[in-house]
C-alpha cells in the first residue's frame, strides 16, 4: 500500500534551492509528515516533520498547504554533501503497524 | 552518531552459517526496529518491538529470528541463509511504536553478503 509519491530523482547545481514535492492524497487527520535524508551506505536520517502550514528547522523547510494532500521540502543553497535519497513518511500505517518508506527522491547536486 | 550503534559494520557468511546482528540504542526509548535494505528497493520493516513485546512480523522467513531481551538491545539471529539475503540490515528506535509523530533514529547499519 504506498501511500506517498515523489519524484524518482532530481538534478540540481550547488547554491540553488531545491524543492521535493510528495503527494499523500490518502493523508489522515492524525497523520503527520516527515521527511529522511539517507546517504549510501547509512541509516536514514530525520530532516524534518510538520503537521500544517509550514515548518522551518535550521537545514530545511517543509510547506504543507491546507488540504494536506501534498508537501513540499525545500533545501535552500544546496551543496555536493546534500546529494542523498529523501524520503517523504505520512503516519503509521495502523492495519500494517509499520512506516512506510517508500523509493525515495534520489538528489544530485552538481558542481 | 545517532545513538544507536550497529555491530558488526560488515559481515560476510556462508548459506550454513549461524550469526547474529546486534543493535544498541543509548536513548531510552521502548521501540526497536529491523529493516531490510537491498540495493535498489524501499526500506522494507522487518520486525517491531514495542516495550520487548515483537508487535510485528512482516512475512519475515524463518531463517531470520529477532530477539529483544530489553528495551536497549535488539539482535537479528540468521542461520541457513540464501544470497538474496545479502542487503544492508538497519536498526532503528523510537520513542515508542504507533506514534503517528514518533522519529525513529537508525543505526549505520550491517552490510551482510551472502555467498
Amino acid at each position: 500500500l504506498a501511500k506517498t509519491t515523489q519524484p524518482i530523482s532530481m538534478d540540481s547545481y550547488e547554491g540553488q534551492e531545491v524543492n521535493i514535492t510528495c503527494s499523500h492524497n490518502n493523508i489522515a487527520t492524525n497523520d503527520y509528515i516527515t521527511w529522511y535524508q539517507q546517504f549510501p551506505s547509512q541509516g536514514p536520517r530525520f530532516i524534518i516533520q510538520g503537521y500544517k502550514t509550514k515548518v522551518t528547522n535550521e537545514v530545511a523547510s517543509l510547506f504543507i498547504p491546507a488540504d494536506r494532500k501534498s508537501s513540499t521540502l525545500s533545501l535552500p543553497r544546496v551543496s555536493l554533501s546534500d546529494t542523498a535519497v529523501y524520503y517523504c513518511l505520512v503516519g503509521w500505517e495502523y492495519n500494517f503497524n509499520k512506516f512506510y518508506f517508500g523509493s525515495g527522491t534520489k538528489l544530485n547536486v552538481k558542481p | 552518531e545517532t545513538g544507536v550503534t550497529q555491530t558488526p559494520r560488515h559481515l560476510v557468511m556462508g548459506m550454513t552459517n549461524k550469526k547474529s546482528l546486534k543493535c544498541e540504542q543509548h536513548l531510552g526509548h521502548n521501540a526497536m526496529y529491523w529493516y531490510k535494505q537491498s540495493a535498489k528497493k524501499p526500506l522494507e520493516l522487518m520486525f517491531v518491538y514495542n516495550f520487548k513485546e515483537q508487535t510485528e512480523n512482516n512475512s519475515v522467513p524463518s531463517r531470520f529470528s529477532p530477539e529483544c531481551p530489553n528495551s536497549s538491545h535488539l539482535f537479528l539471529h540468521l542461520h541457513t541463509l540464501q544470497p538474496e539475503d545479502s542487503a544492508l540490515y538497519l536498526c532503528a528506535s523510537s520513542q515508542a511504536a504507533g506514534a503517528g509523530d514518533d522519529e525513529q533514529f537508525f543505526g549505520p547499519g550491517t552490510r551482510l553478503t551472502v555467498l
